[in-house]
């Protein structure tokens, strides 16, 4: 079965201080696809990243860079130089990589508060 | 291009009463999926449809069901309420897997429903 888990419930910085939120995951298949997707006070889910299992290589975005480690099973999301605009409840997923979309599996979520 | 939209964005039932939620994928997304989001269960996976038919289901009761239609728009009902019901719904609509992005699920705004 396929599990995400993130370890940190809530973060809070004070702005322009960079923040890591942790995502480790479970699974069994040997191609997969990770996530991540913010959700601000709205309810809309906004997608982030997609990172398919056989690439490895770090990806940089903006203040947006994201961690994947395929020998810790991690893919950690760091934001740089945080502003009050990030301040949303973060969520990394997991899904097979097979023909078709397949589910999401999501964890828990990590809430952010950037202060100003 | 205009996003998922969900309609309604609120809705105030009570026990034992039905409940259809309209969900309008991303223009050219055939791919349209469910979730549930819970403060207890966080997201989770409702069904998926893809061409009018049911592709995956979560680990729900029969009482939740969906379909979709020619042009892609889907409903989900959800019959004879009970309070545990009580959450945000959020439907998420995809590309094609061929499309070389496979998975990559926009999510609308949801609908939170509300059981008395």
């Amino acid at each position: 079965a396929q599990k995400v888990t993130q370890a940190q419930t809530e973060i809070s910085v004070v702005e322009k201080e960079d923040v890591t939120l942790d995502c480790v995951y479970e699974t069994r298949d040997t191609t997969y696809y990770l996530f991540w997707y913010k959700q601000p006070p709205s309810g809309e889910l906004v997608f982030l990243i997609r990172r398919n299992s056989f690439d490895e290589q770090n990806e940089i975005s903006g203040r947006y860079s994201w961690n994947f480690q395929k020998s810790t099973s991690s893919f950690n999301f760091t934001i740089t130089a945080s502003q009050v605009v990030d301040s949303a409840v973060y969520f990394c997923a997991l899904s097979e990589a097979k023909a078709g979309n397949t589910p999401l599996v999501f964890g828990k979520g990590t809430r952010l508060s950037v202060i100003a | 291009k205009a996003g998922v939209t969900q309609t309604p964005r609120y809705l105030i039932k009570t026990r034992g009463q039905q409940v259809t939620l309209s969900c309008s994928p991303i223009s050219g997304h055939r791919s349209v999926s469910w979730y549930q989001q819970t403060p207890g269960q966080g997201l989770q996976f409702l069904f998926e449809y893809f061409s009018e038919t049911q592709r995956n289901k979560g680990n729900f009761p029969g009482r939740f069901s969906g379909r979709q239609f020619s042009n892609s728009r889907s409903e989900m009902n959800v019959s004879t309420l009970e309070l545990g019901d009580s959450a945000l719904y959020l439907c998420a609509s995809s590309l094609e897997p061929t499309s070389g992005r496979a998975n990559e699920q926009f999510f609308g705004p949801g609908t939170r429903l509300t059981v008395l």
